[in-house]
């Protein structure tokens, strides 16, 4: 059964200064996706990143990188440079490949709860 | 406009009530899913629905009825309703690509159920 674990809860930061979320994820499946969403304190869940696991290469947008370590089962995100914008709960996700329509089975880890202080 | 739009967003109501949630979604995508999000943050799939049809029935009590009168829409009905029952349910949406676990959700805002 697939598995996501983000071991940091909560997570503090002085603006400026850079974190980086770990996410270690479980599979049996060759082909999966990895996902990042946020969570801000409005509540609403916004797409962040997908990855495929054929893909390695490292990505960066803006602030934001990850780094997806197949040999590890990691996919950990940085935010470079944090704002207090920033402060928001992160969700990494796996979802397994699966046939047919609507069988996306997308299992999230608990969470990263990161504070950006002014 | 909003892409998947959940009312209400407030619901508190008491213990044995019976309450439904509505989700639409204006971004012509072919399925819609159902989460739960516990008071721990951690969000579990409940079910999902293609073209009106369910795919996904994560072993959630039969008090909880989804039902889709197209593909836009997908409400959550809930008989019964127990403590244990209040969380944050989110609606979502994803346009199927072939393989269904590439898919990217686009979720609503969340509907919060208090029961008292």
């Amino acid at each position: 059964a697939q598995k996501v674990t983000q071991a940091q809860t909560e997570i503090s930061v002085v603006e400026k200064e850079d974190v980086t979320l770990d996410c270690v994820y479980e599979t049996r499946d060759t082909t999966y996706y990895l996902f990042w969403y946020k969570q801000p304190p409005s509540g609403e869940l916004v797409f962040l990143i997908r990855r495929n696991s054929f893909d390695e290469q490292n990505e960066i947008s803006g602030r934001y990188s990850w780094n997806f370590q197949k040999s590890t089962s990691s996919f950990n995100f940085t935010i470079t440079a944090s704002q207090v914008v920033d402060s928001a709960v992160y969700f990494c996700a796996l979802s397994e490949a699966r046939s047919g329509v609507g069988n996306n089975r997308l299992a999230f880890g608990k969470g990263n709860q990161v504070v950006v202080i002014p | 406009d909003t892409a998947v739009s959940q009312t209400p967003k407030y619901l508190v109501t008491q213990m044995g009530n019976d309450k439904s949630i509505k989700c639409e979604q204006n971004l012509g995508h072919d399925t819609m899913y159902w989460y739960k999000q516990d008071s721990k943050k951690f969000l579990k799939i409940m079910f999902s629905y293609n073209n009106k049809e369910l795919i996904i029935n994560e072993t959630v009590p039969n008090r909880f009825s989804p039902k889709s009168p197209d593909k836009a829409h997908l409400n959550l009905h809930i008989n019964s309703l127990e403590l244990g029952d209040s969380a944050v349910y989110f609606c979502a949406s994803s346009q199927e690509t072939g393989l269904s676990g590439a898919n990217v959700l686009t979720f609503g805002a969340g509907s919060r159920l208090t029961v008292l």
